[in-house]
């Protein structure tokens, strides 16, 4: 199975930062990467799909980047509704696998 | 607009079954453009794919699940579901249930639903 390491595990940022969080996987994956937010008592939400592309309805503050092993996501100016804990999930070969998972709070 | 909910057991004996079940609404669940999914996160743990099954009835599990996990699709009631035999408390976690699109896309998911293995 493709590993994939998620860091850091929290985050805490102010409003307005720009954020990062990366994911690593245990091989190559080319670009095959989607990153997801998912709010407490609500159904995980896409926002980036192929390592860097945004999916519709998305705000343009949410990127992606990365190829192969290593991968980026970040919000460059932190709002308040994006308090969420954000992961990655490869799609190379079966079986699918996630990160851990970021949870993110304001400081 | 697509919506996907779970409903079945939250409470399942040790050694028993899990049977849980996805309605679809908003879309057709007999679509070829999509396949629909299973997923699972234990408690402080990361989310763990389980399987996913095509309108055709193909189906792709985890290895580590595959002896235990069964999942169908009735395309007449539009929903799929999931059937996991002899658990036990290591299988304790919310599922959700999610349509996967090109690119293993997993889009719309539920909301999710606690199931707890415990006599």
């Amino acid at each position: 199975d493709i590993q994939m390491t998620q860091s850091p595990s929290s985050l805490s940022a102010s409003v307005g930062d720009r954020v990062t969080i990366t994911c690593q996987a245990s091989q190559d994956i080319s670009n095959y990467l989607n990153w997801y937010q998912h709010k407490p008592g609500k159904a995980p939400k896409l926002l980036i799909y192929d390592a860097s592309n945004l999916e519709t309805g998305v705000p343009s503050r949410f990127s992606g980047s990365g190829s192969g092993t290593d991968f980026t996501f970040t919000i460059s100016s932190l709002q308040p509704e994006d308090i969420a804990t954000y992961f990655c999930q490869h799609y190379g070969p079966l079986p699918i696998t996630f990160g851990q998972g970021t949870r993110l709070e304001i400081k | 607009q697509v919506r996907l909910q779970e409903s079945g057991s939250r409470l399942v004996r040790p050694s028993e079954t899990l049977s849980l079940t996805c309605a679809v609404s908003g879309d057709s669940i007999s679509s070829s453009f999509y396949s629909w999914s299973w997923v699972r996160q234990p408690p402080g743990k990361g989310l763990q794919w389980i399987g996913y099954i095509y309108p055709s009835g193909s189906t792709y599990y985890s290895p580590s699940l595959k002896s235990r996990v069964t999942i169908s699709i009735d395309t007449s009631k539009n929903q799929f579901s999931l059937n996991l035999t002899s658990v036990t408390a290591a299988d304790t976690a919310i599922y959700y249930c999610a349509r996967v699109r090109t690119g293993q896309r997993f889009d719309p998911w539920g909301q999710g639903t606690l199931v707890t293995v415990s006599s």
